[in-house]
């Protein structure tokens, strides 16, 4: 079946400008996530959604940061007043609650965002 | 803090000699443990993972790991490796226990090198 899917692919913007970024999540999988990969962080959680229940915010880096997870499927990642700080690559994961499968993040190709 | 540790930024080995990455990771009680693999360009896949049982695990590719509580190790091991098997790759652990949402805690990633 298809794979968690995230548009766009690359995004580059201009410092002080909104970016939103979507991530499609495989079909059936209730736990979403979102973590960001830069050159000196490593990577690092940002986000976790679970079905009804309050998200996860603890690895937001700031206020500028938030996202949503609507009807229990697709997710947005919004940066406002995008900083150059942010220039990262953001990936999205989808994991199942039960199964054989349980417990792994299935991680989808990721944006490449630039701040210029 | 809960972190994981991956000494060895890069790790070089001829092709068809055993290869060893190395995880080690402090984190409270027994955590579930993983390793993914990211090509160029790629979003994280993922290779195997310890959750209970025998200590060591076989993956994709014919990777396995081998968990060892005492030294709070995982070490990703291959018998033979292939030039193919050139990529990075992260050691990753999820806490257990209530208030644990799922969230992974990356390594800062090995590259490893298969020279022919």
């Amino acid at each position: 079946g298809a794979g968690v899917s995230q548009s766009p692919s690359n995004k580059v913007t201009e410092k002080g400008k909104d970016v939103e970024l979507r991530c499609d999540p495989i079909s059936g999988h209730t736990a979403l996530y979102w973590y960001r990969q830069s050159l000196g962080q490593g990577l690092e959680f940002l986000i976790y959604f679970q079905g009804n229940s309050a998200p996860d915010k603890s690895g937001l880096p700031s206020d500028r940061f938030s996202a949503e997870r609507t009807g229990g499927s697709v997710s947005t990642l919004t940066i406002q007043r995008t900083q150059q700080e942010d220039s990262a690559v953001y990936l999205c994961a989808s994991s199942p609650v039960s199964g054989r499968s349980y417990n792994e993040q299935f991680f989808g190709p990721g944006t490449r965002l630039t701040v210029l | 803090a809960q972190s994981v540790a991956q000494p060895e930024d890069q790790v070089n080995v001829a092709e068809g000699n055993p290869l060893t990455v190395k995880c080690t990771y402090s984190v409270s009680g027994n955590p579930y443990l993983f390793w993914y693999v990211q090509y160029p360009n790629r979003g994280l896949q993922f290779l195997l993972k310890y959750i209970t049982g025998d200590n060591l695990v076989k993956g994709s590719y014919g990777f396995e790991a081998e968990f060892n509580k005492s030294q709070t190790s995982f070490h990703l091991k291959k018998p033979s490796a292939l030039v193919s098997d050139s990529a990075l790759y992260f050691c990753a652990v999820r806490p257990k226990g209530s208030g644990n949402t799922g969230k992974l805690i990356f390594g800062q990633g090995t590259t490893l090198q298969v020279k022919p």
